[in-house]
């Protein structure tokens, strides 16, 4: 089976500018978690979507908006980014609600 | 919310022996404790989990254990590799089904 996939694999973008992350989770999978991770630090959550409703939010300001689509793929969204949400974006999906979590490779975006 | 730290942030062993990582929790409701390797570049990937009814798991040369008492939790990796050479993650699953990482510890296996 193929594993979480994201795309695109690495994007610049400069400050003040909108960006568009997508996930596809792996295949049976219906719950689908977005994480930032900054260099040299662990990830941190940022979303949680289960059969596409939001089931968990994490500290980060409304500029971060997500969705997940009826096939339970996943977009993230920043708008009127700035230079601190430079960092590697990581999905994960799992089967259900409270079970265990699998990561894509990331996406890392840079904001110059 | 969760507050997990881990400890060392690095380590480094001669191949063959055996390294151990260590997580302390704060939310005494967390319930389930996976970690992760993580390869320059890469994704984290899973290794090993463990719920919070189970003391210890072990998988060939990976063990995790729990102390719910204390609320801590350990990575063991006997006879290490090269290949085992990455950043390791523990996390712990909070309220509302967040999970909460630790800082990492970059593991470095000396053949």
């Amino acid at each position: 089976d193929a594993g979480v996939t994201q795309s695109p694999t690495h994007l610049i973008k400069t400050r003040g500018q909108h960006v568009t992350l997508r996930c596809s989770p792996i295949s049976g999978h219906k719950s689908v978690s977005w994480y930032q991770q900054v260099l040299g630090q662990g990830p941190q959550f940022i979303f949680q979507y289960y059969e596409k409703e939001e089931r968990g939010r994490g500290n980060f300001p409304d500029r971060f908006s997500a969705r997940q689509f009826p096939n339970y793929s996943s977009e993230l969204n920043v708008n009127a980014l700035l230079l601190g949400d430079s960092a590697l974006y990581l999905c994960a999906s799992c089967r259900g609600n409270q079970e265990t979590q699998y990561f894509g490779p990331g996406t890392r975006l840079l904001v110059l | 919310g969760e507050n997990v730290e881990q400890h060392p942030s690095t380590l480094s062993v001669q191949e063959g022996d055996s390294a151990v990582i260590k997580c302390t929790y704060s939310d005494s409701a967390s319930n389930y404790f996976p970690w992760y390797k993580q390869e320059l570049g890469k994704g984290p990937q899973l290794i090993i989990d463990i719920r919070s009814n189970v003391g210890e798991k072990k998988d060939q040369r990976i063990a995790v254990t729990l102390n719910k008492t204390a609320k801590h939790f350990s990575l063991h990796i006997t006879e290490t590799q090269p290949e085992d050479s990455a950043v390791y993650f523990c996390a712990a699953r909070g309220a509302g089904n967040q999970f909460y990482f630790g800082t990492g510890t970059s593991l470095t296996v000396i053949p």
